[in-house]
This record gives C-alpha cells, structure tokens and sequence, in this order.
C-alpha cells in the first residue's frame, strides 16, 4: 500500500511552547491531507482536511489559529500546535489522498501518528 | 452526517471466529473501510468495500450490504496477536469533498 510517513513518532513539550508535526507521502503525491486526534480509548476524529495550494478546511470546533496546517508541496503536510496546553495533549495522525486517487486508494493508509505530551 | 455504530467490546477464544457489525447512516456513501490499531500504535489499513457482498483476504473477511447500511468484519483462526481495536470507517461526499467517519471501535481480546 502507499506509504505515508509522520514524524516525529512523540515529542514532550511545556505548555506555551509550539509542536510542527510533518506528514509526508513517500512513493505518491498527494493532493489532500487528512488530519486526525485521538484521545485515550476514544475514535479518531477528523480535524481538517489540507489541500495543496489552499487553505486547509477544519471541523466544527477546531479552533484553525491554534492548529495551522501547511501543505506546501504534493508530498509534504505540516500541523503545528501553538501554544501548546496539556489539553492538546493526544495522538495525531495524518492521512494522504493522492492525486486522482479514486475509492479505496492512498487515503486509506494512515502515517505512523504522533504522540503529543504537553507538561 | 454520519451514525456508525459498532460493539465496544468482544472476546474470543484463540483458533476461533469472530464477527464485528457495523452499522451506519450517510447520505453521500462512498465506501467503508476498516482498520486494526493496536494500542499506542495508528490504524493499520485491513480491508475496503464499496459495492455490496464479500471481501476475502486471507483470515480476513468483510462484507458490505449498502441498503441495510450493514458491514461486519469477519476474523477466523483467531490468533493471540490478533488482540487489538478494530475502526470502521465509512467515506461519504462532505460538504465539498469525501471525508472518513470513524466508529468508536471494537476491542477484541483474544485468550488461549
């Protein structure tokens, strides 16, 4: 299957301070990036789908100033959590679509997610 | 938007089958997917269908029927390794594209 790359894999920060998480699609270029969170035992919830070029379409509730979300080039998707609280604190996960991906395609192949601790 | 449904818990004994349903309700279908996730780890892709009837792929079976809005995820010879959450997942036409909904997932525990 595709293969889409995230990194970095955890990172531990204060409160206060910003987290870039890099989602990467390593064999394919990606038109659309899926980002997802995930809280302990819970689903994964969609947070904002990134289209290159253009500026990425959030979820209900997700604050867009907080998460800012890049997708610079057709492989390369960048979340940054600013000023990052212990609230924030979850896995984040991204997905790839690529270009004239149809049904069943690179989307469905998630990157290995990131484990976010804000102390 | 979309209501999928799925049991929260099951558990199985190892050599034997299991069967997770899943039910949901969209108006723009597009397919549903599912996946493993073990614990701490992000979900591994298994299986996608799209048109009605069985997948097969090695113990690993799914079915789709789109106008009960049923699927199940069939997993045979069970082994201890086996022992994860399983997502369902359904893509349907969003406000301006396709987007996954998730389950809250089905925790298999799987004893010898």
């Amino acid at each position: 299957g595709a293969v889409v790359s995230q990194h970095p894999s955890w990172v531990i920060c204060k409160s206060g301070t910003s987290v870039k998480i890099e989602c990467r699609s390593l064999d394919f270029q990606a038109t659309t990036m899926f980002w997802y969170r995930q809280f302990p035992k819970q689903s994964l919830m969609l947070m904002a789908t990134s289209n290159e070029g253009s500026k990425a379409t959030y979820e209900q509730g997700v604050e867009k100033d907080k998460f800012l979300i890049n997708h610079a080039s057709l492989t390369l998707s960048t979340l940054t959590v600013t000023s990052a609280h212990p609230e924030d604190s979850s896995f984040y996960i991204c997905s790839a679509r690529s270009i004239g991906g149809g049904a069943g395609a690179s989307e469905a192949f998630f990157g290995q997610g990131t484990r976010l601790t804000v102390v | 938007g979309q209501n999928i449904d799925q049991p929260t818990e099951m558990t199985a004994t190892e050599g034997a089958i299991v069967q997770i349903n899943c039910t949901y309700q969209t108006s723009g279908f597009n397919g549903l997917f599912w996946y493993q996730q073990h614990a701490g780890e992000a979900p591994t892709f298994l299986s996608y269908n799209v048109l009605d009837g069985l997948e097969e792929k090695g113990r690993f079976s799914s079915f789709l029927s789109r106008s009960k809005g049923y699927s199940y995820l069939l997993l045979k010879e069970l082994q201890m390794k086996d022992s994860a959450s399983y997502l369902c997942a359904v893509r349907d036409l969003g406000s301006n594209d396709y987007k996954l909904s998730f389950g809250a997932g089905t925790t298999v525990t799987v004893r010898a």
